[in-house]
């Protein structure tokens, strides 16, 4: 199985600031890796698709990059609503995999 | 509006059975590859497994740790794909989401969409 894991676990960011968070895969996946938010008690969200493919709706100061092992999510100027679980996923091979979460909070 | 809604969950005893199903709005089930998905309580996201759309017959994957136990099927005429959960354990006591993969440049791409989840409590 593909093993992926972020890092950060956590981090403490206030509003306006830009936040990366990382996701390593243990070989290679292509570009084939989402993003989701979760907050508290709610279902995840998709933001990012195919690496760098910004699901429709989702404001642009999310961004995607990276692709064979190495992937980052970017949040360019940190909201309010922002303060959420971030996890990472590979669909390249099954079983698809998570990665742990970064939990981002003030 | 696009929507997918779980409902069947609940508590069951170590070894019994359940069926969860996941209604699908705003959309055509069939057209689409689909996934469930599960958390444990205050722990991360697992992948419990996909179904192909109907052009592939609905084939299916799965996760090894509900592999023989867990099947995914889908009913055209309600619109639905349903998880059929057998042999359940404490372990998989969750809540179960499904969620819609979006096929984009030819290539399928996992979880566009997800319901809101259902609770599945196993214990005695």
């Amino acid at each position: 199985d593909i093993q992926m894991t972020q890092s950060p676990s956590s981090l403490s960011a206030s509003v306006g600031d830009r936040v990366t968070i990382t996701c390593r895969a243990s070989q290679g996946i292509g570009n084939l890796l989402a993003w989701f938010q979760q907050k508290p008690g709610k279902a995840p969200k998709s933001l990012i698709y195919a690496a760098s493919g910004l699901q429709s709706g989702v404001p642009s100061r999310f961004s995607g990059s990276g692709s064979g092992t190495d992937f980052s999510l970017t949040i360019s100027s940190l909201q309010p609503e922002d303060f959420a679980t971030y996890y990472c996923q590979q669909y390249k091979t099954y079983p698809f995999t998570f990665g742990p979460g970064t939990k981002v909070d003030i | 509006e696009v929507q997918l809604v779980e409902s069947g969950g609940g508590l069951v005893q170590p070894g019994g059975s359940l069926r969860l199903s996941c209604a699908a709005t705003g959309f055509s089930l069939s057209d689409y590859y689909m996934n469930w998905a599960r958390q444990s309580p205050g722990k991360g996201l697992e992948w419990v497994g996909r179904s192909r759309d109907k052009a592939h017959s609905y084939t299916a994957e799965y996760a090894a740790s509900v592999k023989g136990r867990f099947s995914i099927s889908r009913d055209d005429s309600d619109n639905s794909m349903y998880l059929q959960m057998d042999s359940l354990k404490t372990e998989d006591t969750a809540v179960y989401y499904c969620g819609r993969d979006v096929l984009r440049d030819r290539k399928w791409h996992a979880f566009e969409i997800w319901g809101r989840g259902t609770t599945v409590t196993v214990s005695s």
